[in-house]
């Protein structure tokens, strides 16, 4: 069946530092593949995405590339900030289907 | 902001108390979902409605029933609830169920405290 994998957190990192939070997948066939974000007491919103190989989804500093070769999803930000602290989802979609298979998380903290 | 909408915010209840959580949107869209999330856990899949017909219970307890009155209403009717069933519940939209590559839209949650 389908599987995400993400690094386990917490991260925690200083203002402006670069962010990676790794995220591995298992599929069958050519899964979508997301990146959400949940601020502290709010619901999952959509952070990114991608849906073929080699697409790369941005958005607010973020981007992540979506390599086949080696089911992955990586999510990074060149700068971080402290509003950026939060619990990140890597999620995968089967394009027979709309049910997302999401990893565990990982928490990022970011300190001023 | 959201584009789906939860209600309300906050629940505390008693196993013995029979309560409605709320979900709406108004995007038009034809697939809706509750999930449950726990601390520190991801959502969990609990039921899914297509064009306002349950597709996918997901082995949830009877204690728990959906409810799709239009096409941008979904309710979840809680009784006789146990304390692990206190977490945050979460409503999500999307566009069809079918469609390829459309994500889902999560609103804010319920968080739940069973007394």
């Amino acid at each position: 069946g389908n599987s995400v994998t993400q690094m386990e957190g917490p991260v925690t990192l200083s203002e402006e530092a670069f962010l990676t939070i790794n995220c591995t997948y298992t599929a069958t066939g050519y899964p979508s593949l997301f990146w959400y974000v949940q601020y502290p007491g709010e619901g999952l919103q959509l952070l990114l995405k991608a849906t073929k190989a080699d697409d790369k989804g941005s958005n607010k500093g973020f981007e992540a590339t979506y390599r086949k070769e080696t089911t992955s999803f990586h999510l990074e930000k060149g700068s971080v900030q402290v509003s950026d602290s939060a619990v990140y989802f890597c999620a995968l979609k089967h394009n027979a289907g709309n049910m997302l298979t999401f990893g565990g998380g990982t928490r990022l903290m970011v300190k001023p | 902001d959201t584009e789906v909408t939860q209600t309300p915010k906050h629940l505390v209840m008693g196993m013995t108390n029979k309560k409605s959580l709320k979900c709406e949107q108004h995007m038009g869209h034809r697939a809706m979902y509750w999930y449950k999330q726990k601390a520190k856990k991801p959502p969990e899949l609990m039921f899914v409605y297509s064009y306002e017909k349950l597709s996918i219970n997901e082995s949830v307890p009877s204690r728990f029933s959906p409810e799709c009155p239009n096409s941008s209403l979904l309710n979840l009717h809680l009784h006789a609830l146990q304390p692990e069933d206190s977490a945050l519940y979460l409503c999500a939209s999307s566009q069809e169920l079918d469609i390829p590559n459309q994500p889902q839209h999560f609103g804010d949650g319920t968080r739940l405290s069973i007394l």
